[in-house]
This record gives structure tokens, sequence and C-alpha cells, in this order.
């Protein structure tokens, strides 16, 4: 059925670093990824997307890429500030109105 | 806009009662949807509705939870009797398509649950 994985689960990342979490898929349908941030007792807020027609976007710091023949698809943070501490949560939709979520990865970014 | 609307943001209750979270997406919205949040199982999509009418429910984990939409601006999500392992955060979203693309989805603050 239909299922997204995502790792690492947690990442600690310097200051400065750069972050990469990484997402795979099982239907190749998916046409939809975006990515959630969730910081520490708030909402998800969507950071960024891609559409299986384009194979990468950056917005400032942030990157996602996208492989379709491998069924999977990454974020990026450059630089990253201690602001960028959250859980990040990928998710991916086939042809249809949901979306599923991987389980999420915590990222701290120590100073 | 105020974005999408949840209340009450916290609850207590005790085993057995019933509970009722509600939600009030944002205007023009045509998707609704109801997820569950814990540390165990992450996000979970519970159920969704398009324009009023329920599409998907099978992530509504029993019988003893029911959602509704009577109407485009408002939904409930209702479990009774309410048991310790439905503690969770709920959170309700909504989006629109146009021509046919996914758009983004609009979380609420969620509702914290707490069934002692």
């Amino acid at each position: 059925g239909e299922n997204v994985e995502q790792h690492p689960s947690t990442l600690s990342v310097q200051e400065g670093d750069s972050a990469v979490i990484k997402c795979t898929y099982s239907d190749s349908a998916s046409n939809y990824f975006p990515w959630y941030k969730q910081e520490l007792g708030k909402r998800p807020q969507l950071i960024i997307d891609i559409r299986s027609n384009v194979g990468e976007k950056k917005d400032q710091r942030i990157a996602v890429t996208l492989n379709k023949t491998a069924k999977h698809f990454s974020l990026h943070i450059t630089e990253t500030q201690p602001e960028d501490s959250a859980v990040y949560f990928c998710a991916a939709s086939w042809d249809t109105d949901k979306l599923i979520f991987g389980t999420g990865t915590r990222l701290q970014v120590f100073p | 806009d105020a974005g999408v609307i949840q209340s009450p943001r916290h609850e207590v209750t005790e085993m057995g009662q019933e509970v009722t979270l509600r939600c009030k997406p944002i205007s023009g919205h045509d998707y609704l949807f109801w997820y569950r949040q814990t540390m165990m199982r992450g996000l979970e999509l519970l159920i969704y509705f398009n324009n009023n009418v329920p599409i998907d429910d099978s992530g509504m984990p029993e019988d003893r939870f029911s959602a509704k939409m009577p109407n485009a601006s408002f939904s409930t999500l209702k479990i009774q009797p309410s048991e310790p392992r439905d503690s969770a955060v709920y959170f309700c979203a909504s989006s629109f398509w146009t021509g046919g693309l996914y758009n983004e989805q609009f979380f609420g603050p969620g509702t914290r649950l707490t069934v002692l």
C-alpha cells in the first residue's frame, strides 16, 4: 500500500553545517511531495514542495530534490541556524486528495 | 483570514466520557482533513472531506470515532466513549484544488486531548 519512509529519525548538526533528510515512497504514481516543519508545540507548516515534473527546487537556504526513478526525494538545508531546530515531515500524494506523511526527523542545530 | 480554527485547544476528560473536537476551515477551502499525532504513530490521517462529503475514513481507528461536516465552515470529530489510548494532539487541516493541482494543506493549532 501507500507508504513513505523517512530517515534519519534524529539529526544533530553544528550551526553553519548542512543537513539532509531523505524520504522514499512506494507508489510510482506519486506526483506531489511537500515538506512540513513543526516546531515544538506548534502546528506543521509547509516550507517547500515539489511536483513530479520538476527535479529540484530551491528557496533560499532550503532545497528539495526528486529522483522519480529511484522513488526518493530529499530536503537540503544549508548554513543551518538554531531556529532551524524542529521536526521535519516529508509527505507524498498519490493522485488523490490526501497526503501520506513520513515519520518525521528531529533536527537539532547546536550553536 | 484567521486560518484554520480549532476548539478546544486543550481537553482533559475521564475515560468513558464523550469528547467533541471542532474545526473551522479557511473560507473557500473545499477539503478538510482530520489528523492524530502521537509520539509512537506520528501524524496519522483519520478522515477527510471534499465539499462536506466524507471521502476516505479508512484511518478512523474504531467505531468509537465519528466525524461530520454539516456545512462548509464547520466540522466535528467525536470520540464516544473515550479511552486513555486516545490521548494525542488532533489537528484539522484544510486545502483547495485549482486546475487539478494539489495545494498546500493549512493546519490548525491542534487540540491536545488527555483521557485519564
